[in-house]
């Protein structure tokens, strides 16, 4: 079936700071993998795609590498602000057109 | 463009009462998807329509919960009889058919349910 395990938070970084959450997932067939984010007092929405094996997405700042051989689709930033302060949810979109969400990863930026 | 519109955006219930949830999707699409949030927790998705057909309810609870999508535009979630274990945000999407095969969802803002 398909399934996301991310990293558990909460992180807690200083500004200015490298950012890693992992994210792996398993799939049935080539899934299109997602991360979402949720600011606080916001709805979700979505940071950045990739569609198919070695895709690089990327938004704000942000990138994700969709690596097929390790199953993995890591967020990175290389210098995080206080405003990137959210939780952040890796999805996976499998060949149903469903989608199936990580459980998230809360992410607090000091100055 | 108007976004995804949910109400109520709160309801606080008894369990063994029934609530029922609405959303209007962006006009133009399509599909239509209800999720479960539990607090701290990733969403779950409920039941996903495409146009006023099921997609998937594989993980709709059915001897409590029901949806329907009339018209292929607004969609309904109740939950008769609720639990306790129900209280969640209960998030509604759409997303817009594409020729690429990614689509995109947009997500409403959520309904926050507690049930007491």
């Amino acid at each position: 079936g398909n399934s996301v395990t991310q990293m558990e938070g909460p992180v807690t970084l200083s500004e200015e700071a490298f950012l890693t959450i992992n994210c792996t997932y398993t799939a049935t067939g080539y899934p299109s993998l997602f991360w979402y984010v949720q600011y606080p007092g916001e709805g979700l929405q979505l940071l950045l795609k990739a569609t198919k094996a070695d895709d690089k997405g990327s938004n704000k700042g942000f990138e994700a590498t969709y690596r097929k051989e390790t199953t993995s689709f890591h967020l990175e930033k290389g210098s995080v602000q206080v405003s990137d302060s959210a939780v952040y949810f890796c999805a996976l979109r499998g060949t149903g057109n469903q989608f199936y969400f990580g459980t998230g990863t809360s992410l607090t930026v000091i100055p | 463009e108007a976004g995804v519109a949910q109400s109520p955006r709160y309801k606080i219930i008894e369990k063994r009462q029934s609530v029922a949830f609405w959303c209007n999707p962006i006009s133009g699409h399509a599909t239509l998807y209800w999720y479960q949030q539990i607090l701290g927790q990733g969403p779950k998705l409920l039941i996903q329509f495409q146009n006023n057909g099921v997609v998937d309810d594989s993980q709709l609870p059915k001897d409590r919960f029901s949806a329907e999508r009339l018209k292929g535009v607004d969609s309904t979630l109740k939950i008769q009889p609720a639990k306790l274990e129900d209280s969640a945000v209960y998030l509604c999407a759409s997303s817009l058919e594409g020729l690429a095969g990614f689509y995109e969802q947009y997500f409403g803002p959520g309904t926050r349910l507690t049930v007491t």
